[in-house]
């Protein structure tokens, strides 16, 4: 079974400063997808980033860039130059290609970005 | 833009009550989904749908059940409602075998509250 950690429950930045969130999956698929979801106070979550296991470059994003490191099983999320409107909670996500699979979350870490 | 609708933002029910819980796509989605979302659990897959008529169990389906009559529609029932079924109820949807490429699409949400 896949298995998603965020080791990591809140997290606060200052305006336009970087932060590092951590995630951390567990799978026995050759062919698995990974995401960083946002879901702001509005509740609405937002895909921010995916990456393709069998990709070796990182997924970048605009402010937003994965570091797969897929021996070690970690897939964080940098924000660069945070913004007051990345406030939200993020949720890593993992996905198999091969058993039309279903999104396992994580349990999500909240960031406060602070003017 | 695809639109994943849930018909209720917030809910409050009686303990015992039949409770139903609607969504809606627009964008001919082949799965749809229902997670439940609670702080420090993350969001867990209650039942999901590859098709009309088609469901099959998440991780926590007791106490719950689904009705996929159209291709759009995906309800989300609960037979009897308790106090523990207090909860945020998301909705989401994605293409057969493309869920991997764009991830899934989700509602806002709805805030059920079970007195």
């Amino acid at each position: 079974a896949q298995t998603v950690t965020q080791s990591q429950p809140e997290m606060s930045v200052q305006e336009a400063e970087t932060v590092t969130l951590s995630c951390t999956y567990d799978t026995s698929e050759s062919n698995y997808y990974l995401f960083w979801y946002k879901q702001p106070p509005s509740r609405q979550m937002i895909l921010v980033i995916r990456q393709e296991a069998y990709k070796q470059q990182n997924a970048t994003e605009n402010r937003f860039s994965v570091n797969f490191q897929k021996a070690a099983k970690s897939f964080s999320l940098k924000i660069s130059d945070s913004q007051l409107g990345d406030t939200a909670m993020y949720f890593c996500a993992s996905l198999s290609r091969g058993s039309q699979g279903n999104l396992i979350f994580g349990k999500g870490t909240k960031l406060s970005v602070k003017p | 833009d695809v639109k994943v609708t849930q018909s209720s933002r917030y809910l409050v029910k009686r303990t015992g009550e039949k409770v139903f819980l609607e969504c809606v796509q627009d964008m001919d989605h082949e799965n749809m989904f229902w997670y439940r979302q609670d702080p420090g659990l993350g969001l867990r897959l209650i039942y999901f749908s590859y098709d009309v008529k088609m469901k099959e169990k998440g991780d926590i389906p007791e106490g719950y059940s689904v009705s996929r009559e159209k291709k759009e529609r995906f309800s989300l029932i609960l037979e009897s409602a308790s106090t523990n079924q207090t909860s945020m109820y998301l909705c989401a949807s994605s293409w057969a075998w493309g869920g991997e490429v764009n991830g899934y699409t989700f509602g806002s949400g709805t805030r059920l509250t079970v007195v």
